[in-house]
């Protein structure tokens, strides 16, 4: 079956541009997740999507934001961009909340961001 | 939460045993614990995952004592691709709202012929 979708796969934008990254889920999976990911932070949790609800939220301002779609399918958005926001946006899925702690997340390949 | 420590990075060669320890003392009586690992490039991939005592799958085993505070990655006769970084994980997938899942900060392995 096909993997976990993420869009586009690089990606170079000026500071104080906005930027939109696309995620499509394994199917079946309902529940959505996005890491930041940088050499000196490590994997850094975003926020979770579950049936186009948020769950769960990290530590970020609110220049990130994210939303999910009725197909599952999420879009994260980085508003008014800066140099430090230069890293690899991974997206993860899972089937959702109470169908197993078996496996966990199935990771994309990942949207690189450069910001110059 | 959990904190977890984990080695920055490791040397072996061809054929040997690697063991990689993560340390979470703080970990919840319903948290799990997991292995990802990763190559550049490419998003995190599952390895394996248990709760107390020992599991094993085709590529690895995963070793947790009684008290939970630590867990042992072994991945036996390892190869040159098995280079890359490899994380422990500390959660409950089932968990609802409100709920991070914690991440070591990641071994890199790297494995010498």
């Amino acid at each position: 079956k096909a993997g976990v979708t993420q869009t586009p796969r690089y990606l170079i934008k000026t500071r104080g541009q906005q930027v939109t990254l696309s995620c499509s889920p394994i199917s079946g999976h309902r529940s959505v997740s996005w890491y930041q990911q940088t050499p000196g932070q490590g994997l850094q949790f975003l926020f979770e999507y579950f049936s186009e609800t948020q769950r769960n939220k990290g530590n970020f301002p609110g220049r990130f934001s994210g939303r999910q779609f009725s197909n599952s399918r999420s879009e994260m958005n980085v508003s008014t961009l800066e140099l430090g926001d230069s890293a690899l946006y991974l997206c993860a899925s899972r089937k959702g909340i109470g169908t197993g702690r078996l496996y966990g997340y199935t990771f994309g390949s990942g949207t690189r961001l450069t910001v110059v | 939460l959990a904190k977890i420590t984990q080695p920055i990075s490791m040397d072996s060669y061809e054929g040997q045993e690697v063991n990689i320890t993560c340390s979470h003392n703080n970990i919840a009586t319903n948290d799990y614990i997991t292995w990802y690992q990763q190559f550049p490039s490419q998003g995190p991939r599952f390895i394996i995952q248990g709760y107390k005592t020992k599991v094993t799958n085709e590529v690895a085993s995963l070793f947790i004592p009684a008290d939970r505070k630590s867990s042992t990655l072994s991945l036996p006769r390892v190869s040159l691709s098995d280079t890359a970084v490899y994380y422990c994980l500390v959660g409950d997938f089932e968990m609802d709202s409100n709920y991070q899942l914690i991440w070591g900060a990641g071994t890199k392995l790297i494995i010498k012929p």
